[in-house]
């Protein structure tokens, strides 16, 4: 089994869609948890950090179940812009990290 | 966020020849850098971790003498790829380790060999 899952779409959603990305992740023992958005030929860029239940920042949301063991991110009223791909990364201890797949958006006009 | 910048962001060269990449924390320091290749619509693949003032910690299949890496400062590491073939040609990308867990990740180096 893998340490992160994700579901690697692709999502095409039109414009001002809300869309929810899910990510699951295998050691229980992860302490912290990270969405990243890339670009085509871009490096990753830090869209959030969550650490307790959840984070929101304007219209991203991240929420982290460590019942279940997963994290979501739900974008509210999409952009042209939001079009990328989204990474999960979860922190397990210190410098030990594992990245989904990634999971790719694409917002339609 | 932080600032984490990579140098050169492109480059090509010739089959044989040596290409060192340098990846620097601009406003913290950072004691663990990271060092990624991505192929075209993959994953991110680490290769290494890079630790200030010790050895690199490679990931099972990297060749440490391929790919020496240098974290002399809090502010810089390097890669260098010795005797690069064609097959290396990727996206390198670094990132640096902010407050224990948080990565902040360069702009990547796009490298070509011919």
């Amino acid at each position: 089994r893998k340490e992160v899952e994700q579901d690697p779409g692709p999502f095409n959603v039109p414009e001002g869609a809300t869309v929810a990305f899910n990510c699951t992740y295998s050691n229980s023992a992860s302490q912290s948890f990270f969405w990243y958005r890339q670009d085509c030929r871009k490096e990753p860029k830090l869209l959030m950090s969550v650490y307790s239940s959840g984070n929101e920042d304007g219209r991203f949301t991240a929420q982290l179940n460590r019942a279940s063991q997963y994290i979501s991110l739900l974008i509210r009223d999409s952009k042209l812009s939001d079009s990328a791909t989204y990474l999960c990364v979860v922190n397990v201890n210190g410098n030990q990290f594992y990245f989904g797949t990634g999971t790719s958006l694409t917002v339609i006009p | 966020g932080a600032v984490v910048s990579q140098h050169p962001s492109w480059v090509i060269c010739k089959s044989g020849t040596s290409v060192k990449i340098e990846c620097r924390s601009l406003d913290f320091q950072a004691t663990t850098m990271f060092w990624y290749r991505q192929f075209p619509k993959q994953s991110l693949m680490l290769m290494a971790t890079s630790n200030e003032g010790s050895k690199a910690t490679y990931e099972q299949g990297v060749e440490k003498d391929k790919f020496l890496i240098n974290h002399a400062s809090l502010t810089l590491s390097t890669l260098t790829v010795t005797s690069a073939h064609p097959e290396d040609s990727s996206f390198y990308i670094c990132s640096a380790l902010w407050n224990t867990d948080t990565q902040y990740f360069g702009p990547g180096t796009r490298l070509t060999v011919l």
